[in-house]
């Protein structure tokens, strides 16, 4: 079946730690996505990427970074310059205008 | 800047009780509205793409309107299993790349 794979689940983190969260898609879906959520908050974008090999901030992308360098995966990693990233992680896939497919996410908490 | 309001933010009905739930959109052009579904602790699930006003799309107990301004999702007789939040997010239809805008949803719970 066609989808979004996130992993881990839940990813706890120390203070001053990089951590990478990982998503793959096997949906040949040209676009790809992150967002952050946290309670009472819309889903806010961090990260998009458009193709391979270049990507763009999103609203929130202070903190993070992402890399592009295959089709189907799109890691963001969440570095110890983020001073708040305790939130629920999604990662998204469109084709070029369509809805978003997300994946199941991934649960961040600092230790 | 692009907004989405909805309301309200937490609904409770009981099981049989219809209802609907409201987006309200300010964007610069529309391409399309979407309607999600959510569980905790899950990725939303897309349910609707509505595309011009006057435009109606249904799935089992759910149908979901759009005019000009705002989007209701209708809950016919629902079911405990309808549970969820329900997130609306508007897209801009100019060229390029447009993201998705998000409201913060409605937490419906449906008792038996």
């Amino acid at each position: 079946d066609g989808g979004i794979t996130q992993s881990p689940k839940y990813l706890f983190r120390k203070e001053g730690q990089n951590v990478t969260l990982s998503c793959e898609q096997n949906l040949n879906h040209d676009a790809m996505y992150w967002y952050r959520q946290d309670p009472g908050q819309g889903l806010r974008l961090i990260y998009y990427s458009q193709i391979v090999n270049d990507f763009q901030k999103g609203d929130i992308a202070e903190g993070y970074s992402v890399s592009r360098e295959k089709k189907e995966s799109f890691p963001l990693t969440v570095t110890s310059a983020q001073k708040n990233p305790t939130a629920f992680y999604l990662c998204a896939s469109s084709d070029w205008g369509g809805g978003y497919t997300f994946g199941s996410g991934t649960r961040l908490t600092v230790v | 800047e692009d907004q989405v309001t909805q309301s309200p933010e937490a609904l409770r009905l009981q099981e049989g009780e219809s209802s609907s739930l409201n987006c309200s959109y300010t964007v610069s052009g529309l391409r399309g509205l979407f309607w999600y579904r959510q569980d905790p602790g899950k990725g939303p699930e897309f349910l609707f793409t509505l595309y011009s006003a006057g435009e109606e799309k249904e799935k089992e107990r759910l149908k979901a309107t759009l005019t000009k301004k705002e989007s209701f999702l209708h809950i016919t007789a629902p079911k405990p299993e309808d549970s969820a939040t329900y997130l609306c997010a508007v897209q801009r239809g100019n060229t390029g790349f447009q993201k998705l805008v998000f409201g913060t949803g409605t937490r419906l719970l449906v008792s038996p």
